[in-house]
Parts: structure tokens; sequence; C-alpha cells
């Protein structure tokens, strides 16, 4: 267990629909990150977080949105969804305090796999 | 071409064997993740390093900063290691680049 908590598991919703996707980081992790996994791209970066503020952006679409709240946990907005964007998408979290990403262990949480029919 | 290239993409051992997967990135980077992603899809971080070697058990792994090359080595291999090998290469960008990761599978 890693300590960072995803709501929910599993969603099914139609095209054009919004959803919300929840994140919940380890205790005491500032930063917040957002990935996607589907079977044709792999994972990529989406966005991150870093206590509250955008602190870097990957390939997220316009139709994507998230924020993170004082108290650090973190939501993703899809809207209008499209067939193209079901996948699985993890949040992961780390201390925040060594710069970003690239230098810190993240910790994943289990994922929320998203289907669009 | 991606910026990171992981072979093989597939690998298939018998338990016991000595198992080497490798990362090339073309990017410049400040650390070099190795994640290991089981079949229910949960992702743990196994390795972050910049320079030399890391050991965790019966895992190793090792870094060329000039050669823009790393490796991640399983030692005496075993059926529960069988997942998805994936490495990530951490940029000055805060963000992540990943490879499409290796699918390895180890047969009792």
């Amino acid at each position: 267990d890693s300590g960072v908590t995803q709501t929910p598991k599993h969603l099914i919703t139609a095209t054009g629909q919004r959803v919300t996707l929840r994140c919940s980081p380890r205790s005491g992790d500032l930063s917040v990150y957002w990935y996607q996994q589907s079977l044709d791209q792999g994972l990529q970066f989406l966005i991150q977080y870093y206590n509250g503020e955008e602190r870097a952006k990957g390939n997220i679409l316009e139709r994507f949105s998230a924020q993170q709240f004082p108290d650090l946990h973190s939501e993703l907005n899809l809207s209008s969804l499209e067939l193209g964007d079901s996948a699985l998408y993890f949040c992961a979290s780390s201390g925040g305090l060594a710069g970003g990403a690239h230098q810190e262990t993240q910790y994943f949480g289990p994922g929320t796999r998203l289907l669009v029919l | 071409k991606n910026e990171v290239e992981q072979s093989p993409q597939n690998l298939t051992a018998q338990e016991g064997e000595f198992i080497t997967i490798n990362c090339s990135y073309s990017v410049g980077i400040s650390a070099l993740h190795w994640l290991q992603q089981h079949p229910g899809g949960g992702i743990v971080s196994l390795f972050m390093l910049s320079s030399g070697k890391k050991k965790h058990g019966r895992l190793i792994a090792t870094i060329n900063i000039q050669e823009k090359h790393s490796s991640l080595h399983i030692t005496a291999s075993h059926p529960r290691d069988s997942a998805v090998y994936i490495c990530a290469a951490g940029g000055s960008n805060y963000k992540l680049t990943f490879g499409k990761g290796t699918l390895l599978t180890v047969n009792p």
C-alpha cells in the first residue's frame, strides 16, 4: 500500500459526459502528479501540482483540468469525453521538497480505470 | 523516435535466470526512474538514480550518464517478478518521460 488513494476505482460513462477523479496523496506529501496510461500511448504525464499551485504541465488536453485543494487532495476533471479518453488514470505523490518529479521517488495510487462508451 | 527507448519489449525467462532490461534516453536528465507494474495495474517505484549503481534485494540498477543508458538487472529471477518494467527519464522541467515498458514473464 503506497498510501496514495484514488477514487473511484472504475468508471463507465458515455461520450460527451464529464467525470471527476479524486486523489489523496500520502500524508505529508506536497506534490501530486496525474498520469494517463492507454494501450497505445503507454504512460504519459498530464500535470503536476505542488502545495496547491500548478508546477508542470504535460500532454494534458484542454478538455481536462485539475486542481489541488488546501488539504492537498487533488481532482482531475475530464469533460466532453471521447472514446479515446478510455484509459487508466494514475495519481502519484512525492514529498515535493527536492524540487520535482525528476528528483524524487513517486508513490503511485491504484489508478482509476475509465471506460467511455 | 521516443525519447526513452527500452529493450527488449518482451522477455521470457526460466526461474533462476539472470535478467537484464535496458533503457536508453536521448534527453538530458536529472534522474532515471525504474518502475514495476503488476498485472493488476498497480505501479511501484523501484529505483531512482542519477549516477552509479543501486541495489535492493535481487534488483540492481545501473546508469551511465555519458552513454545515456541504464540497465535493470534481476538476479535469481522468480515467477513473482513477472510484471511490466518501465523506465522514466526525469529532466529539469519537472516532468517524467516514460519508456513503453518491458513485459517480463518468469516461468517456474
